[in-house]
């Protein structure tokens, strides 16, 4: 079975774009999670998708934001993007029966010029 | 609310030495516990959980007991290998009020041969 995949793998912006990440989940999984790591910060969890709609939200701007389909693709979108927003983005994906147990993609490694 | 503790890395360890990486957690309720690890450039893989108490989640040579008594979820490996370097992450479920996965900072390991 096919894991997590995200794309582009790598992505270069200046400050004041936007971006948009690319998630497909393991098939069969309906959970999407996104989360944010820097050095800094370490891993923080950004939102949940469920059944195309946001079931959990993280302690971050309005300028984060995301969506599902109804394959469970989702879509992560960053507007008027800051130096700060420079990080490594990981989707993560679970089974319903099982939706603590998340399985990670490769994540998205973001630069923000 | 909820945390993670991890010990603060560096870690470099010589190869067939063994290894304990501690973490504890602080949390409402009955979390599930995990440990990921990641490799340098790559997404976090899922090395092992526990779900309850006296629960031992264990991997590839890695192991771990969810301690209620203690609050920990301490990682060992009895003999380590060079393709063990890689970041681990303690990190415990909190699907009710904060989202997701929350993660402890990362416990860098290097194993030299």
């Amino acid at each position: 079975k096919a894991g997590v995949t995200q794309t582009p793998r790598y992505l270069i912006k200046t400050r004041g774009q936007q971006v948009t990440l690319s998630c497909s989940p393991i098939s069969g999984h309906r959970s999407v999670s996104w989360y944010q790591q820097t050095p800094g910060q370490g891993l923080q969890f950004l939102f949940e998708y469920f059944s195309e709609t946001q079931r959990n939200k993280g302690n971050f701007p309005g300028r984060f934001s995301g969506r599902q389909f109804s394959n469970s693709r989702s879509e992560m979108n960053v507007s008027t993007l800051e130096l700060g927003d420079s990080a490594l983005y990981l989707c993560a994906s679970s089974f319903e029966g099982a939706r603590e147990t998340q399985y990670f993609g490769p994540g998205t490694r973001l630069l923000v010029l | 609310g909820n945390s993670v503790t991890q010990m603060e890395g560096p870690v470099t360890l010589s190869e067939e030495a063994f290894l304990t990486i501690n973490c504890t957690y602080t949390a409402t309720g009955y979390p599930s516990l995990f440990w990921y690890v990641q490799y340098p450039g790559e997404g976090l893989q899922l090395l092992l959980k526990a779900t309850k108490a006296d629960d031992k989640g264990s991997n590839k040579g890695f192991e771990a007991t969810y301690r209620k008594e203690t609050t920990s979820f301490h990682l060992e490996k009895g003999s380590v290998q060079v393709s063990d370097s890689a970041v681990y992450f303690c990190a415990l479920s909190d699907l009710g009020s904060q989202g997701n996965l929350i993660f402890g900072k990362g416990t860098k390991l290097s194993v030299k041969p």
